[in-house]
């Protein structure tokens, strides 16, 4: 079974800089999914970015990236030019590439992260 | 924000009543999803539709009953709850239910308080 690991329950970065988030994960898998999600303070989770695992090429979104390692099974988002908007839970989520039971997205546990003014 | 709907947003409820938990969403998709996020612990994901047939339960207790009338439409019937199904309920709805192929997307949530 799939498995995602947030290893950092809470982080803090002051507003501009650049800060990096944690996902780990295990499947057995060799073609999939992963995504980070944003969830606000009492507000909607939104997804930030997806990657395929079949792609080299890490994926970006604005201030956004994300640094894939497959055979590390690791993927880690950067945050850079820090907003107070920014400031959320981030969810890493892992996806399989089939339909069912087995393509169920799988969360982790999450990151708080605090932007700091 | 308004592409999942979620009623209500908040809900204080007695451990012998009944209330209904209400999902909508207007991005045309074919799957719809109930999850429970409780602190400190991954999304749980509760039942899943595709095509308004139920595709997954989750071993979710029977006192959470799940409806789907249409593809737009989620329901989560609620009845004798315990405290421990305090928790935000989230809604989501992919184009189809193919795995990571389909994005989620997801309601604002319901944040469930049992007395």
């Amino acid at each position: 079974a799939q498995t995602v690991t947030q290893s950092q329950p809470e982080m803090s970065v002051q507003e501009a800089e650049t800060v990096t988030l944690s996902c780990t994960y295990d499947t057995s898998e060799n073609n999939y999914y992963l995504f980070w999600y944003k969830q606000p303070p009492s507000r909607q989770m939104i997804l930030v970015i997806r990657q395929e695992a079949y792609k080299q090429q890490n994926a970006t979104e604005n201030r956004f990236s994300v640094n894939f390692q497959k055979a590390a099974k690791s993927f880690s988002l950067k945050i850079s030019d820090s907003q107070l908007g920014d400031t959320a839970m981030y969810f890493c989520a892992f996806g399989g590439a089939y339909g069912g039971s087995q393509g169920n997205l799988i969360f982790g546990k999450g990151t708080k992260l605090s932007v700091k003014p | 924000e308004t592409g999942v709907t979620q009623t209500p947003r908040h809900l204080v409820m007695g451990m012998t009543n009944k209330k209904s938990l209400k999902c909508e969403q207007h991005l045309g998709h074919n799957a719809m999803y109930w999850y429970k996020q409780s602190a400190k612990k991954p999304l749980e994901l509760m039942f899943v539709y595709n095509f308004k047939e139920q595709t997954e339960n989750n071993s979710v207790p029977s006192r959470f009953s799940p409806e789907c009338p249409n593809s737009s439409h989620l329901f989560l019937h609620l009845h004798t709850l315990q405290p421990e199904d305090s928790a935000l309920y989230l809604c989501a709805s992919s184009q189809d239910q193919r795995g990571g192929l389909d994005t989620q997307y997801f309601g604002p949530g319901t944040r469930l308080t049992v007395l």
